[in-house]
């Protein structure tokens, strides 16, 4: 079982806009930033945004992140068929054993 | 480009070690703390623990603790991840990452796929 909480799946059509939920708590989404990570079929992950809301170079800006509290989501708009992919979350959290968490994954399905 | 290559795909018997290494290229690998991320057939990321390839100092998900060992050659660049004590759960894929920035995994290895089986 995850610590961040996802949806396991989503689905939508070209061009419909999407968002996945990521939820923590105040050791881990409350206290630090959160980071999306998009795994195509079979490759490694990727880093999406970092920072809550911030787009590394490269990065469409159909994609975007937001935080509150200790909760995160993640938008896609302008759906597109390469968009097909796991997403997941992931924050640092400060409890008694510090470490990396992730949510579970989030797959997306364009429809 | 920054860039991490792993080792290739090993097969091991339970109760056996595997030690994977991951050589990074294209910026100064003391300068980076680096992650080592594994994900089961089928399942999402799991975290395994953190080295600074400064200094040698390592982290462990205490799920690993006692398990897993952490080393870094600055001579080569290369961070190594040993995992001992095998067992069928143990298979998976196994990915380093660089902290970029603040936890911020980036850029990944390519995975090493590590079976475990009789």
């Amino acid at each position: 079982q995850s610590v961040l909480t996802q949806p396991p799946s989503a689905s939508g059509t070209p061009g419909q806009r999407v968002t996945i939920s990521c939820s923590g708590s105040s050791s881990n989404i409350g206290s630090n930033t959160v980071n999306w990570y998009q795994q195509l079929p079979g490759t490694a992950p990727k880093l999406l945004i970092y920072s809550n809301n911030q787009r590394p170079s490269g990065v469409p800006d159909r994609f975007s992140g937001s935080k509150s509290g200790t909760s995160a989501s993640l938008a896609i708009s302008g759906l597109q068929s390469e968009d097909e992919a796991d997403y997941y979350c992931a924050a640092w959290d400060d409890s008694l054993n510090a470490q990396e968490v992730f949510g579970g994954g989030t797959k997306l399905t364009v429809l | 480009q920054v860039q991490l290559v792993q080792s290739g795909a090993e097969v091991k018997k339970p109760g056996a070690s595997v030690k994977v290494s991951c050589k990074a290229s294209g910026y100064t690998f003391t300068s980076y703390y680096m992650h080592w991320v594994r994900q089961a057939p089928g399942q999402g990321l799991e975290w395994m623990g953190i080295i600074n390839p400064s200094g040698g100092s390592t982290s462990y998900a205490q799920k690993f603790q006692g398990r897993v060992t952490m080393t870094r050659d600055t001579s080569t660049s290369t961070v190594y991840m040993e995992l001992s004590s095998l067992r069928s759960e143990d298979t998976a894929v196994y990915y380093c990452a660089r902290d970029w920035v603040a936890a911020t995994l980036d850029p990944w290895g390519q995975g090493t796929l590590v079976t475990v089986s009789s």
